[in-house]
């Protein structure tokens, strides 16, 4: 099986900067994944990593390390919108399914 | 834009219950699957299709079963609906590589 962490809850001020962590054990790497969910929506695709290093998407970035199993997700200019729920998710050695951390809720504050 | 339409998004149910929930798809896709998510426990994959009449296992298949009689079409089955059924189930859809996208989600009560 794949082992993914992720902070239950975190909080942060508008405009300021917060990084997600997720960490993850498996035992064959296909593809890390964060998703955005908001309360009673479905969840949104926001970035893809498959190789070591930094994607930036706008005001979000996320970061992959492979071989620390280590991923970050990077928010800047936070905005009241951006409070939600980030999951991190890891592809299953099988290539199919993804599996998913249990979510980090996070509250931006004024 | 991809389209995951999933056929309820409440529902009440006794125990005992059939329970059918169906996600229909319009983009071609290989790959179709079923989660459940749950406070606390975030997103937990019941059952995935890679192609029609094809069905795997996931993590927490107990108690459901699956129909893939067409490539659009995922169908999650309860034969008989219990308590701890009570949940929000998420269809997605996926090709081999790249993203999974879901649908909007189906909220079960089971009383």
């Amino acid at each position: 099986g794949q082992n993914i962490d992720q902070p239950t809850e975190m909080t942060a001020t508008e405009g300021a900067i917060v990084q997600i962590n997720c960490t993850y054990q498996t035992s064959g790497f296909n593809g890390l994944f964060w998703y955005q969910q908001h309360a009673g929506e479905a969840p949104t695709f926001l970035s893809y990593n498959v190789l070591d290093g930094l994607e930036e998407k706008g005001r979000f970035s996320s970061f992959l390390s492979r071989s620390k199993g280590y991923s970050y997700l990077l928010l800047k200019e936070l905005q009241m919108k951006d409070s939600a729920s980030y999951l991190c998710a890891v592809r299953d050695p099988t290539g199919y399914a993804l599996n998913f951390g249990k979510g980090t809720s996070l509250l931006v504050t004024p | 834009d991809v389209k995951v339409t999933q056929s309820s998004r409440y529902l009440v149910k006794r125990t005992g219950e059939k329970v059918f929930l169906e996600c229909v798809q319009d983009m071609d896709h290989e790959n179709m699957f079923w989660y459940r998510q749950d406070p606390g426990l975030g997103l937990r994959l019941i059952y995935f299709s890679y192609d029609v009449k094809m069905k795997e296992k996931g993590d927490i298949p107990e108690g459901y079963s699956v129909s893939r009689e067409k490539k659009e079409r995922f169908s999650l089955i309860l034969e008989s609906a219990s308590t701890n059924q009570t949940s929000m189930y998420l269809c997605a859809t996926g090709r081999n590589t790249g993203e999974l996208f879901f649908g909007e989600g189906s909220r079960l009560t089971v009383l």
